[in-house]
């Protein structure tokens, strides 16, 4: 069982490039999530996605797209990377939303490690 | 704004003893989460704690969750090397059914 897999797992990128992170999950999950975790720090919601479709903006949008064409697949856009975006990423998916009864939890993909030079 | 904070946001104890990790979290919120990060890699879901009083125990680990105090505390007994880690704490945001607010993390080191 997969779970959640992200791709690539490190990346080193130029200011000004731009490059998608890819998340995909085999658990048949409908919410999916980007997250950002800077040295230190506690993870912040970059954008989610609640069904095929939609998709909305969490604590730190800016600089990020995303799209949700299938259940399975959740990829981040990084346009015109900066230096402020290095950081690792992580994707996550839950079969509930958290909130609702239930556990809520997220599973976590392994992370993906971008530098912007 | 909702806030949540760990402490100590680091830890260096030896194995066979006691320890908590505390989470305070700044407005009401009914449901808590502990996850697990080992160095590079990804996080693990510990324990959700879903009401007032809730107490949930795997090992040597057992979490709590007082809403009134908006107080959470995981306790690592008899610690083993194992048990390394950071530990993070997530809080539901009241209103949005879909963002956790995260905790620092709180940086566990266990000594032989």
């Amino acid at each position: 069982n997969a779970g959640v897999t992200q791709t690539p797992k490190f990346r080193i990128l130029k200011i000004g490039q731009s490059m998608t992170l890819q998340c995909t999950q085999d658990m048949n999950h409908n919410y999916m999530y980007w997250y950002r975790q800077d040295p230190g720090m506690g993870l912040k919601l970059i954008y989610y996605s609640v069904g095929a479709g939609i998709t909305d903006k969490g604590e730190v949008p800016n600089g990020y797209n995303v799209s949700r064409s299938t259940t399975e697949d959740f990829p981040l856009r990084l346009e015109l990377a900066a230096p402020s975006q290095t950081s690792v990423y992580f994707c996550a998916s839950s079969p509930k939303r958290p909130g609702l009864a239930g556990t809520g939890e997220l599973f976590f993909g392994e992370g993906s490690r971008l530098t912007v030079l | 704004e909702l806030k949540v904070e760990q402490n100590p946001l680091f830890l260096s104890m030896q194995e066979g003893k006691n320890y908590t990790i505390y989470c305070n979290y700044s407005t009401t919120s009914d449901r808590l989460y502990w996850y697990r990060q080992d160095p590079g890699k990804s996080l693990e879901s510990l324990f959700v704690l879903l009401s007032n009083g809730a107490v949930k125990q795997e090992g040597r680990l057992m979490a709590s969750l007082d809403t009134k105090a908006r107080l959470s505390t995981l306790h690592i007994t008899a610690a083993v090397h194992d048990l390394s880690a950071t530990y993070f704490c997530a809080v539901d945001k009241e209103g949005s059914n879909y963002q956790l607010i995260w905790g620092a993390g709180t940086k566990l080191i266990i000594k032989p």
